[in-house]
C-alpha cells in the first residue's frame, strides 16, 4: 500500500533553515508528481509546492517563493523541502502528498503522509 | 493566483442531506477536488475531477459543479462524516494549487 512518511520537523529559530523529507513506498515514485502542503495550528490547508514526476517542472506558492525549494530523488524514492529564512508564520504541520496523475500533474492529492510539525520560535 | 471561498461552518441532522459549496474563478477552467479532515488526522481525498469518488469513499458522497461553483453533497449523513471539508483546484494560472478555507461540518 502507498506510504508517505515525513521527517525533519522540529523547533527552529527565526531566520534559520530546515530540510524536510518524505519517504515514499508502495507505488512507482518516479511516475508521479508530488506536493507539499502545510497547515498552521487551527488553520486551513495551504498548498506550497509541486514537482513533476521527473523533477523537471516545479511550481511554488507566492508565500514561500525564494525561501522554500522542492526537490526529489527518484533513485531513493524521496521528496524534500528545503526551507530557508524561516519565519514564525511558517509554524505548521507539513504534509507531503502524491499527485494522482501518471506522468502528468493533475493536482488531485490522492495520498497524504501524516505530517511533520515545524515550529519557528526563538 | 486565485481564491476558493467556502462557508466556514455547516450543520446537518443525522441522516439528512447536506451540500457544501466552493466558489472561485479558477473553477471555470479546472475541476475541483474535495478533502475530508478529521481532528488529528491527515486530509483524505473524497472527490476528484469534480464528481469522481476516490477509492473507498462511500457512495453517499457526491460532487458536482458548474461555472465558478463546485459542490460536495453528502446524502444520508452519518455521525462519522463530521469533519472539516476543503475544496481545491488549480489556480487561474494552472501552475499552482489552491485550497478553500474549509467548512466545518457538524452532524446534529
Amino acid at each position: 500500500q502507498v506510504q508517505l512518511v515525513e521527517s525533519g520537523g522540529g523547533v527552529v529559530q527565526p531566520g534559520r533553515s530546515l530540510r524536510l523529507s518524505c519517504a515514499a513506498s508502495g507505488f512507482t515514485f518516479s511516475a508521479f508528481g508530488m506536493h507539499w502542503v502545510r497547515q498552521a495550528p487551527g488553520k486551513g490547508l495551504e498548498w506550497l509546492a509541486v514537482v513533476s514526476y521527473d523533477g523537471t517542472v516545479k511550481f511554488d506558492a507566492d508565500s514561500v517563493r525564494g525561501r522554500f525549494t522542492i526537490s526529489r530523488d527518484n533513485s531513493k524514492n524521496t521528496l524534500d523541502l528545503q526551507m530557508d529564512s524561516l519565519r514564525p508564520e511558517d509554524t505548521a504541520v507539513y504534509y507531503c502528498a502524491k499527485d494522482s496523475g501518471l506522468r502528468w500533474l493533475k493536482f488531485y492529492l490522492e495520498y497524504w503522509g501524516q505530517g511533520t510539525l515545524v515550529t519557528v520560535s526563538s | 493566483s486565485s481564491e476558493l471561498t467556502q462557508d466556514p461552518a455547516v450543520s446537518v441532522a443525522l441522516g439528512q442531506t447536506v451540500r457544501i459549496t466552493c466558489q472561485g474563478d479558477s473553477l471555470r477552467s479546472y475541476f475541483a477536488s474535495w478533502y475530508q479532515q478529521k481532528p488529528g488526522q491527515a486530509p483524505l481525498l473524497v472527490i476528484y475531477n469534480k464528481d469522481n469518488r476516490a477509492s473507498g469513499i462511500p457512495d453517499r458522497f457526491s460532487g458536482s459543479g458548474s461555472g465558478t461553483t463546485a459542490s460536495l453533497t453528502i446524502t444520508g449523513t452519518q455521525a462519522e462524516d463530521e469533519a472539516d471539508y476543503y475544496c481545491s483546484s488549480r489556480d487561474t494560472s494552472g501552475d499552482h494549487g489552491v485550497f478553500g478555507g474549509g467548512t466545518k461540518l457538524t452532524v446534529l
